[in-house]
């Protein structure tokens, strides 16, 4: 079964504002990463944080970590249009296989 | 960055037939394989975690019989959809890792299978 719960399932916004998606998860993990995925084709790997993490940037990506929660969050910035694909959420699950949130699609109107 | 990719990244079959789909990582060595299954609109499904040389550990639910897992070299993994129906169709997603807890996995393009 899956991992993670993600929110909102979908996402529908303006150029040049920020998005913001949430994934939960189920038990404990040694990291949290984040992928994208453009329709029909693979994933592309955005950003990893590990358990003892709370904050990471990476260009216009910001993901936050609450372990106590067990929810992370993506916020991209100053979205644009290029950034329309679905976001997912993948966590260890404790062990060597990642395990997949449901994933929220973005889609961002230029 | 770590590549991996697969082959055919399409295939239409008949349905009773046979589809081998192939992943290779070409720039490292990956000590386990991963393969997801991807219906429309969903999310990917860990199907099976293969490590090379020894059998695959399949997920609840997902037949070992029917998706047939190879991990013969530390570059190479195929999944074989063996007598394919048309529920089989989805989009099939390889990932590979050079090992360890917590590394971080390369994921091949995807191949879609159509099963006719």
């Amino acid at each position: 079964s899956q991992q993670g719960e993600e929110d909102p399932q979908a996402l529908s916004i303006q150029e040049g504002e920020n998005a913001t998606m949430n994934c939960s998860y189920k038990t404990s993990i040694n990291n949290l990463q984040w992928y994208r995925q453009n329709s029909g084709r693979g994933l592309v790997h955005l950003i990893l944080i590990r358990s003892n993490e709370r904050e990471k940037h990476s260009g216009r990506l910001r993901v936050t970590l609450d372990t106590s929660k067990k929810s992370s969050s993506l916020l991209i910035t100053a979205s644009r249009a290029a950034d329309t694909a679905s976001y997912f959420c993948a966590t260890d699950a404790g062990g060597f296989k990642t395990i997949f949130g449901a994933g929220t699609r973005l889609f961002v109107k230029a | 960055g770590a590549v991996v990719s697969q082959h055919p990244s399409w295939v239409i079959c008949k349905s009773g037939t046979s589809v081998k789909i192939e992943c290779r990582s070409l720039d490292f060595q990956a000590t386990t394989m991963f393969w997801y299954r991807q219906f429309p609109k969903q999310s990917l499904m860990l199907m099976a975690t293969s490590n090379e040389g020894s059998k695959a550990t399949y997920e609840q639910g997902v037949e070992k019989d029917k998706f047939l897992i190879n991990h013969a070299s530390l570059t190479l993994s195929t999944l074989t959809v063996t007598s394919a129906h048309p529920e089989d169709s989805s989009f099939y997603i390889c990932s590979a890792s050079s090992g360890g807890r917590g590394d971080t996995q390369y994921f091949g393009p995807g191949t879609r299978l159509t099963v006719l």
